[in-house]
């Protein structure tokens, strides 16, 4: 079945580090690739999105290129701040799914250090 | 313009007892989710739901488990009988359309099973 992996947490890093958060998925068919954020005590909220391959999202300096020949979508910022604190889950939508359900991976975890 | 809220936001019970959980999407959606989050895992689907049918139950445990989205009021997820591994954070989520990639998040359920 699909399948989102992520790499283990937590990710402590000072801020203006790089940041490079892996994310590979299994999936049949062409599949959207979704990275949520998830601050403390709150609910997750979409980060950035890409639908197909090639495709690169992006949104508040984090970016995403969809990689098919690798089947990921590795999340990267180039300078973190102390906001960016927070766990950030990958995810995919099977293309074939219309009922939009989302595969989530475990969630990674980052603190960022001033 | 309230997002998608959860009550209660901690829930204790006891073994055996009954845990109802409340979900009100965002105004104007009529597709809700259900997540469940258990400790050191990811976010694992259970339940989607539209207004007075559940679409797609294929993460629901066979047993104890029901859920529900009437006409009017707020989604609900049901657990009979809890057990101790049913302890876990439930997070909800809505979107205005079937397929649509954005989903809100709730703030979750925080289940504790003493």
């Amino acid at each position: 079945g699909n399948s989102v992996t992520q790499m283990e947490g937590p990710v402590t890093l000072s801020e203006e580090a790089f940041l490079t958060i892996n994310c590979t998925y299994t999936a049949t068919g062409y599949p959207s690739l979704f990275w949520y954020v998830q601050y403390p005590g709150e609910g997750l909220q979409l980060l950035l999105k890409a639908t197909k391959a090639d495709d690169k999202g992006s949104n508040k300096g984090f970016e995403a290129t969809y990689r098919k020949e690798t089947t990921s979508f590795h999340l990267e910022k180039g300078s973190v701040q102390v906001s960016d604190s927070a766990v950030y889950f990958c995810a995919l939508r099977d293309g074939d799914n219309q009922g939009g359900k989302l595969i989530f991976g475990q969630g990674t975890e980052l603190s960022v250090k001033p | 313009n309230a997002g998608v809220m959860q009550n209660p936001r901690h829930l204790v019970r006891r073994r055996g007892q009954e845990a109802r959980l409340r979900c009100s999407p965002v105004k104007g959606h009529s597709h809700v989710y259900w997540y469940r989050q258990l400790p050191e895992e990811g976010l694992k689907f259970m339940v989607y739901l539209q207004k007075e049918n559940i679409i797609d139950e294929s993460g629901m445990p066979k047993e104890r488990f029901s859920a529900e989205f009437p006409k009017e009021g707020p989604s609900i997820l049901r657990i009979q009988q809890v057990v101790r591994g049913d302890s876990a954070a439930y997070f909800c989520a809505s979107s205005p359309l079937m397929g649509n990639e954005k989903l809100f998040f709730g703030s979750g359920t925080q289940l504790s099973v003493l």
